[in-house]
């Protein structure tokens, strides 16, 4: 399985702060790569795919980059709703993997 | 606007079978470009990827569940299921349905709102 690895597991920070989260793939997976948004109770919600896409109706603050093992999400304005959970995804090789999740709590 | 529904009993003894069903509604689930799809998440703890189905019946499932996983599709009915055997306490988890997207990087666009299930006697 391809492990996939975020950095940090949790972050504190502070409204208008510019973010970045980390995510390393144990082997290269090109840009199959896609990030998602947890609250509590809630179901994970795509903000980006194949590493830079934009999933439709998501704020143009978020943005993702990268290729091969090393990708980053960008938020880089935070909102009060920004606060939440964010997951990577491979989807290069069965079985799909996420990371660990990254904890985005306010200061 | 498409939307998926976990349905099925909130607590399953242990050795028996998990059932879960999704229903999914606004959209067919006999369009192609779809992987239906099952993850979990133990309370507390990150997503793991179960496994999906085609519209044509295709399955794939992860290696460290596949003896135990069966997931089907009724089209006639627009839903989809999850059967996981013998199940232990390690399988209490919210268990969602979602719709993979079949492009370039399959990604999972909607999901169910997730239901849990608890494995206890």
């Amino acid at each position: 399985d391809i492990q996939m690895t975020q950095s940090p597991s949790s972050l504190s920070a502070s409204l208008g702060d510019r973010v970045t989260i980390s995510c390393r793939a144990s082997q290269t997976i090109s840009r199959y790569l896609n990030w998602y948004q947890q609250k509590v109770g809630r179901a994970p919600k795509l903000l980006i795919y194949a590493a830079s896409t934009f999933q439709s109706g998501v704020p143009s603050r978020f943005s993702g980059s990268g290729s091969g093992t090393d990708f980053t999400l960008t938020i880089s304005s935070l909102q009060p709703e920004d606060f939440a959970t964010y997951y990577c995804q491979q989807s290069y090789s069965i079985p799909y993997t996420f990371g660990q999740g990254t904890k985005l709590e306010m200061k | 606007q498409v939307q998926l529904q976990e349905s099925g009993p909130g607590l399953v003894k242990p050795s028996q079978t998990l059932s879960l069903t999704c229903n999914v509604s606004g959209g067919s689930i006999s369009s192609g470009g779809y992987y239906w799809t099952w993850i979990r998440q133990h309370p507390g703890k990150g997503l793991e990827w179960i496994g999906y189905i085609s519209y044509s019946g295709g399955t794939y499932y992860n290696p460290s569940l596949q003896s135990r996983v069966t997931i089907s599709i009724d089209t006639s009915k627009n839903q989809f299921s999850l059967k996981l055997s013998s199940v232990t306490a390690a399988d209490t988890a919210v268990y969602y349905c979602a719709r993979g997207v079949q492009v370039y990087a399959t990604h999972y666009d909607h999901w169910g709102q997730g239901t849990l299930v608890t494995v206890s006697s």
